[in-house]
């Protein structure tokens, strides 16, 4: 089945930790996306890739980390920069520029807890 | 931030009736989405609208946009109560290298 596939559901993290979250897709998209959302809120873009080894800061990237090695890839550290993780984390991808841009699909999402 | 408005905040009708959501947004886009998200889960894209289109329908929503305006709006005819959810647009800006950046979403709730 193709799709977009984040893990772990649910990830607890101690204060001062390095957590990463993962995101994979086999829809051959070109463009992937983290989103952060806190409760009653809307997404937060964090971080955005159009493709391989290149990535742009969203509006709220401090704090955050990521890498686009492989295009099917898109992982998420949350490092201990980040003074208030506790949120819900969600991994969207699309066609880019090149393929002609369209609507985003998204993952089920990861839930940060900081304990 | 380049993230738009959306209203209502939070909206409640009776089943049968037809919910509208605004949304602004602040760059040149190259298209307008709208979303949905169910409590706690990720969202699904509804409909996608170009900046050279003015109006568009998928079943029951009707999706314009107003580029002068930098507005949309999403309507949905005969609301079933398994439409309640959260709604949220989303400017792509190819400008910015197809940055996608979200509303702040209305809160839908449809009573049988």
């Amino acid at each position: 089945d193709g799709g977009i596939t984040q893990s772990p559901k649910y990830l607890f993290r101690k204060e001062g930790q390095n957590v990463t979250l993962s995101c994979e897709q086999n829809l051959n998209h070109d463009a992937m996306y983290w989103y952060r959302q806190d409760p009653g809120q809307g997404l937060r873009l964090i971080y955005y890739s159009q493709i391989v080894n290149d990535f742009q800061k969203g509006d709220i990237a401090e704090g955050y980390s990521v890498s686009r090695e492989k295009k099917e890839s898109f992982p998420l550290t949350v490092t201990s920069a980040q003074k208030n993780p506790t949120a819900f984390y969600l991994c969207a991808s699309a066609r880019g520029q090149a393929q002609g841009g369209t609507e985003a699909f998204f993952g089920q999402g990861t839930r940060l807890t900081v304990v | 931030s380049q993230q738009g408005e959306e209203d209502p905040q939070a909206l409640s009708i009776q089943e049968g009736e037809n919910a509208t959501m605004n949304c602004s947004y602040k760059t040149s886009i190259n298209n307008l989405q709208w979303y949905r998200q169910n409590s706690g889960r990720g969202l699904v894209h509804l409909i996608l609208i170009r900046s050279n289109e003015r109006e568009k329908h998928s079943g029951r929503l009707r999706v314009t946009l107003d580029t002068s305006k930098k507005s949309s709006s999403l309507l949905i005819t005969a609301s079933r109560a398994a439409d309640t959810a959260s709604y949220f647009c989303a400017s792509l800006s190819m400008e910015y290298g197809n940055k996608l950046v979200f509303g702040a979403g209305t809160i839908l709730r449809v009573k049988s």
